[in-house]
Parts: C-alpha cells; structure tokens; sequence
C-alpha cells in the first residue's frame, strides 16, 4: 500500500538536544512538506520542497532544517535554537504542479521537550 | 487577523443529527477549498474538494463554497458516533502548493 511513514510515534528529548524526525514516501510524489499542528493553531508549514535537493521555507521555519537527498525521504531536525519545539509534526506528500492536488499525510510524531 | 477563520468548537450532536462546520476567509485569491478529517492521533486525511463555488456531494457529505462571501460549509447528514474527529478546512489559490488551514473544529457525535 502506498503512503507515508513518519518515526517514530512519540519523541522525548531534553532541552538543548537536536532531534530528527523521519518522513517516508513510497507515492512516488515530487513535493513534500512539514507541518506542525498545536492545539487551537491548526496546521502551520515549517518547510517543503518540490524537488530532489531544493527546498523552501515555510512560515515558521526558525529553529528547524531539512534535507531531501532522495525522492522518498525527507527528514526534519528540529535544532535546539527552536524556542517551543513540544508539538504534534505532520509529513505530508502531493503532486507537484497541479493546482487541486491534495496532501497525502502521515500519521504524525508527537515531540516532548523537557 | 487570520487568512482563515474557523470555530474551535467543540460541537457536539446526538447521532442522526445533521451537522454544519463553516470556515471564513479573508483572501478572494483562494480557488480550490479542501476538508480533511482528523482522528486522535492520527494525520488529516482529504475528505472533499472543491474548485471555485458551488456545491459536491459525496455520500453523507456535502461540501459548500459561496465565494461572494468568502464561506465555505460542510454538511453531515445522518451523523455516526465515527464522525466524532477535527474537520479542518484548507484552501489554496490557482497556483502553487501552499495549502492555509483553519484552525479545526472539534465534533462530537453522541450516541
């Protein structure tokens, strides 16, 4: 079955730890994207990027980094400069370049800093 | 204030009751209007779509866009103790990918 994977479900992390979450497609789509959803904000992008080796900002970008070195995979850091890094991560996947595409989401991982 | 507005909720019906979630919107840009559902814990998955106004129908539910207000709805008939989720709108305009998102409604269908 086709979709996407994120890992793990739940992230525990001291202050001042950098920490990786993992996103993998097997859609075999071009764009993908990071989200973080907080209770009463509704999903807010972090990053996406339509492309191997090209990504672009989203609007809440400071603190975090990615890579998309393959197609499949597009991993998010979230880096100890994030001020409030405890959050609900969504990956998601469309199809570039058609104006209706819908995302395609994973399953989330729930990240706690303490 | 936000691109798109949406009541928090929660709302909360007695099953068979027949259900209106409503977004508003700030941005007459916006051409393609999305509802996803979203379990506890789990990620929003694409319930319906549509382009520009007018309104689709898909089973139980039908999704409305009055452009000329800059408001979109989505009705439950005949609701189910398993329609008890998040219902977020989204929307986009012609171009692009950049989806904006509302902030969700709470539902809670009582058996």
């Amino acid at each position: 079955d086709g979709g996407i994977t994120q890992s793990p479900k739940y992230l525990f992390r001291k202050e001042g730890q950098n920490v990786t979450l993992s996103c993998e497609q097997n859609l075999n789509h071009d764009a993908m994207y990071w989200y973080r959803q907080d209770p009463g904000q509704g999903l807010r992008l972090i990053y996406y990027s339509q492309i191997v080796n090209d990504f672009q900002k989203g609007d809440i970008a400071e603190g975090y980094s990615v890579s998309r070195e393959k197609k499949e995979s597009f991993p998010l850091t979230v880096t100890s400069a994030q001020k409030n890094p405890t959050a609900f991560y969504l990956c998601a996947s469309s199809i570039l370049g058609q104006g209706a595409s819908p995302l395609h989401f994973g399953n989330g991982t729930r990240l706690t800093v303490t | 204030q936000k691109e798109v507005e949406q009541d928090p909720g929660p709302l909360s019906v007695p099953e068979g009751a027949i259900v209106s979630l409503n977004c508003t919107y700030s941005n007459s840009a916006f051409q393609y209007f999305m509802w996803y559902r979203q379990y506890s814990r789990k990620g929003p998955e694409l319930l319906m779509y549509t382009y520009s106004s007018g309104n689709k129908e898909d089973g139980r539910f039908t999704a409305q866009v009055d452009k000329s207000s800059k408001y979109i709805s989505l009705f439950i008939r005949d609701s189910q103790p398993s329609d008890s989720a998040t219902y977020l709108c989204a929307m986009r305009g012609e171009y692009g990918n950049k989806l904006v998102f509302g902030a969700g409604t709470i539902l809670r269908v009582k058996s």
